[in-house]
């Protein structure tokens, strides 16, 4: 069975500060993808990123950058200098790799809040 | 906007009354989704469509939930006698599928069960 897990709940930090939201998860399959989710305040989920598991360099978009490491099953997500509006509910989520026609559905672990203060 | 769209963003029901909420998809994408989020938890996967057949529901889904997507376009989601513990965020995400695994969610549907 597939797992995720955020252990931070709630984060909180002052604007510009760097902030890194961990995410570990479990799976049987060695084939796989992991994403990122941003759920602001108005609520709708939006997608940040996926990783392949056989992917695993490291990506960086402009202040996001992810760190996913195979041999502690974690795939770290750090926002350098951040901002009030980086303000929301953070998902991280697994999906399985498979066959065309087969169900692909997203594990996700319970979110991180995070708060950015002026 | 070539979004995912949900109809309504927000219901309130008495308990045992049935509601019906839409979700329609971005175009050409074959795959739909529904999952249902709780105050505090990451979405929960309820349901998956591929065109117009539906090919997974999950064990949260009880017999008083129902879901359709005729002509492999639009879906609903229909509750049937609803409970208190039915109040929850549903949402709709829709994914073009393989290569891409990405889903893209609607805003969702807030139902509130008195």
């Amino acid at each position: 069975a597939q797992k995720v897990t955020q252990a931070q709940t709630e984060i909180s930090v002052v604007e510009k500060e760097d902030v890194t939201l961990d995410c570990v998860y479990e799976t049987r399959d060695t084939t796989y993808y992991l994403f990122w989710y941003k759920q602001p305040p108005s609520g709708e989920l939006v997608f940040l990123i996926r990783r392949n598991s056989f992917d695993e360099q490291n990506e960086i978009s402009g202040r996001y950058s992810w760190n996913f490491q195979k041999s502690t099953s974690s795939f770290n997500f750090t926002i350098t200098a951040s901002q009030v509006v980086d303000s929301a509910v953070y998902f991280c989520a697994l999906s399985e790799r498979k066959p065309t026609g087969a169900n692909s559905k997203l594990t996700f672990g319970k979110g991180i809040t995070l708060s950015v203060r002026p | 906007d070539t979004g995912v769209s949900q109809d309504p963003r927000h219901k309130i029901t008495k308990r045992g009354q049935n509601v019906t909420f839409r979700c329609d998809p971005i175009s050409e994408h074959n795959r739909l989704y529904w999952y249902r989020q709780t105050l505090g938890q990451g979405p929960e996967f309820l349901t998956y469509f591929q065109n117009e057949a539906q090919l997974e529901k999950s064990r949260l889904l009880s017999d008083r939930f129902s879901a359709e997507r005729p002509k492999g376009s639009f879906s609903t989601l229909e509750i049937q006698r609803t409970e208190q513990g039915d109040s929850a965020m549903y949402l709709c995400a829709s994914s073009p599928g393989p290569p891409s695994y990405e889903q893209y969610f609607g805003p969702g549907t807030r139902l509130t069960v008195t």
